[in-house]
């Protein structure tokens, strides 16, 4: 059974705190995303990895960084959290794609990270 | 630039009667697209999908047809179940860039009974 963990299902912190959300899957997936989702607004892409090492911004990479150290784990940082971060954070995994080919993303159960 | 709409933010529906959820896309390179399904609390899980060569995809209850002129794709649920109330997104994946999905705004579906 295909597995992204998130480290998290809650989370609370304090404005200007510098907070970690984990994310590990256990598909060997090249591909790792994070998501954020917010009412009205679906599902926006901060940054993704298609390999160790590498990152590309998302749509929305202001306020965010990334680190793929293993295949396996790509973890979120928010360097100075604010209160406009307060959302529903979601990783997602899939496998390399080609043009014409495509595989769907799975996706963790999500951190509801709040900001204080 | 929103590449992919979902107009209706919400739909309400009785139990046993069919569900429409409506996607709109404006990039025609766009070749496949996905429905994600999303209770609260709960990462979203894959639906069902439908490559451009066809213009309908079934599955069970649920069935995605998807008219290429019209950039429109819809989701029927037939018969809806108090079980379905969720959120529903659509998807398409952008090839050159990883096969990031980028994802329409959803659409909330209550089943009443």
């Amino acid at each position: 059974d295909v597995k992204v963990t998130q480290s998290s299902r809650y989370l609370v912190k304090r404005t200007g705190e510098k907070v970690f959300l984990e994310c590990v899957q256990d598909m060997d997936h090249e591909n790792m995303f994070w998501y954020r989702q917010d009412p009205g607004l679906g599902l926006r892409l901060i940054y993704f990895s298609y390999d160790v090492k590498m990152k590309e911004k998302g749509d929305i990479p202001e306020g965010y960084s990334v680190s793929r150290e293993k295949k396996e784990r790509f973890s979120l940082i928010l360097e100075s959290a604010s209160t406009n971060q307060t959302s529903m954070y979601l990783c997602a995994s899939s496998r390399i794609t080609g043009t014409g080919t495509y595989t769907e993303a799975f996706f963790g159960q999500g951190t509801r990270l709040t900001v204080v | 630039d929103q590449q992919v709409k979902q107009n209706s933010p919400s739909l309400s529906v009785q139990e046993g009667r069919i569900s429409i959820l409506n996607c709109d896309y404006t990039n025609s390179m766009f070749d496949y697209f996905l429905w994600y399904k999303k209770y609260p609390a709960e990462g979203p899980t894959f639906l069902i999908s439908i490559s451009s060569i066809k213009d309908k995809n079934e599955d069970g209850r649920f069935t995605v047809f998807l008219n290429k002129s019209a950039k429109h794709l819809s989701l029927h649920i037939v018969p809806s179940q108090p079980g379905d109330s969720a959120v529903y997104f659509c998807a398409a994946p952008s090839y050159n860039q990883g096969g990031k999905l980028i994802f329409g705004q959803g659409t909330e579906l209550s089943v009443k009974p």
